[in-house]
Parts: C-alpha cells; sequence; structure tokens
C-alpha cells in the first residue's frame, strides 16, 4: 500500500460544480496536510496547509482532514475554468523540517 | 511567501552531459529541497540543502549523480550529471519558510529532456 493515495483523475466538472478531491493516508503519525495547484508548465502553488484534524475555509476552497479515517478532502464551491489544474495533497510528520510526502495529483477540467 | 526563480526554464541535452539547475529565493531560508516530478508520478525528494553543510540526500539519490550547492541563504544549484534520457523530467526547487513547520513553496521548475 503506497503511503498516499490520489485518484489521478481527470475529474471533469462544468462551471459552477462543488467539486471534491480526495486523499487516503497509511500513516497515522501525519499531522500536517497540504493542498497544491499545479497549472500545466508551472511549479506547485499552496492552496491549503492545515494541521490535525477538522476544517479550514480560504474563500471558495475548504480543506477536511479526517485523521481517524486517515483521509483528506478539498472542496471547491462554484468552481470556475480557472481552476482547471492538477491538485496535490501533501503530508508530513510533527517534527520540524519533516520532509513532504505527495499524492500524485488529480487532474480537474472545469468546462464553461 | 517567497519568490523563486530557477534557471533555465527548459533544457534538452545529450546524452552523457549535465547541467546545472539554478534556484535563486528573493529572501533567506533555512531550508532548500530539490525535488523531481516524472509524469504519472509523485514528486519525489531529491535532497535537501541547508547553507554551509552538506546536502542530505533521499533513498535512490546519490551526490556524484545530483551535486548539489549551497553557498548562501537565498541560492542553491543542483546539477544532473552524465544524464540518460530515464533523467527526462521536471527538476523543481523548493522553499520551506523561516521557523519549523512552515510550508513549502515551489519554483515553476526546470523541464528538462535528454535526447
Amino acid at each position: 500500500q503506497k503511503e498516499v493515495e490520489q485518484d489521478p483523475g481527470p475529474l471533469s466538472v462544468p462551471e459552477g460544480a462543488i467539486v471534491s478531491l480526495n486523499c487516503t493516508y497509511s500513516n497515522s503519525a501525519f499531522q500536517y496536510f497540504m493542498w497544491y495547484r499545479q497549472y500545466s508548465r508551472k511549479g506547485p502553488e499552496l492552496l491549503m496547509y492545515t494541521y490535525s484534524s477538522g476544517n479550514k475555509e480560504d474563500g471558495r476552497f475548504t480543506a477536511q482532514v479526517d485523521k481517524s479515517s486517515k483521509y483528506i478532502s478539498l472542496f471547491i464551491r462554484d468552481s470556475q475554468p480557472s481552476d482547471s489544474a492538477t491538485y496535490l495533497c501533501a503530508m508530513r510528520l510533527n517534527s520540524g523540517y519533516s520532509t513532504l510526502t505527495f499524492g500524485k495529483g488529480t487532474m480537474l477540467l472545469v468546462s464553461p | 511567501s517567497a519568490v523563486i526563480s530557477q534557471k533555465p526554464s527548459r533544457d534538452i541535452c545529450q546524452r552523457g552531459t549535465s547541467l546545472t539547475i539554478q534556484c535563486q529565493v528573493d529572501s533567506q531560508v533555512t531550508m532548500m529541497f530539490w525535488y523531481r516530478q516524472q509524469p504519472g508520478q509523485s514528486l519525489t525528494l531529491i535532497a535537501t540543502a541547508n547553507q554551509g553543510s552538506e546536502a542530505t540526500y533521499e533513498s535512490g539519490f546519490v551526490i556524484d549523480k545530483f551535486p548539489i550547492s549551497r553557498p548562501n541563504l537565498t541560492f542553491s544549484t543542483l546539477t544532473v550529471s552524465n544524464m540518460s534520457p530515464e533523467d527526462s523530467s521536471i527538476y523543481l526547487c523548493s522553499v520551506a519558510g523561516q521557523g519549523s513547520n512552515q510550508p513549502q513553496h515551489f519554483g515553476d521548475g526546470t523541464r528538462l529532456s535528454i535526447l
């Protein structure tokens, strides 16, 4: 079993839809959880950064962490064509500068 | 967050040659990281570079193949040595903010193709 599992997609939705992106993981010691957005020919851009379980909201984006289920989600409300990108989940231990473990990324396509 | 500039943005190289990738940050950072991103694969950490000390390499990556320099708190280089087609990939520089538990931010990467 890989440490972080993420459906590669592509996930195609119409403009205005609510998008749900998910990752599961196996290491219960992960404490910090991140979502990155990566446009074609660009580097990953940090969207959300959360610690432990719970929800975090930033504009149209909501990150959820369920540590009991080892499951994290990113919700995008009122999706826009500009949201079309690959979304990477990442996580790490709670020990200072520990390294990140990434999912493979989910490609999202939002059609107008 | 820090502004991270990578050079070159892309290159096409011949088998057996070496290429040095530069990463410049607009502020001082403690930790700099080098990743490889291959199609359909997770970002893979190559090494962590701290200023004033030897880089720490992840399993599967060695200094002879990927020598790294970190001469100051705003700059690092990664060299891909004796390249083969298997080295064709995107190479990404990343930095962590000052203080522990800070998130990492990435440059736009270097797209490298080996013929």
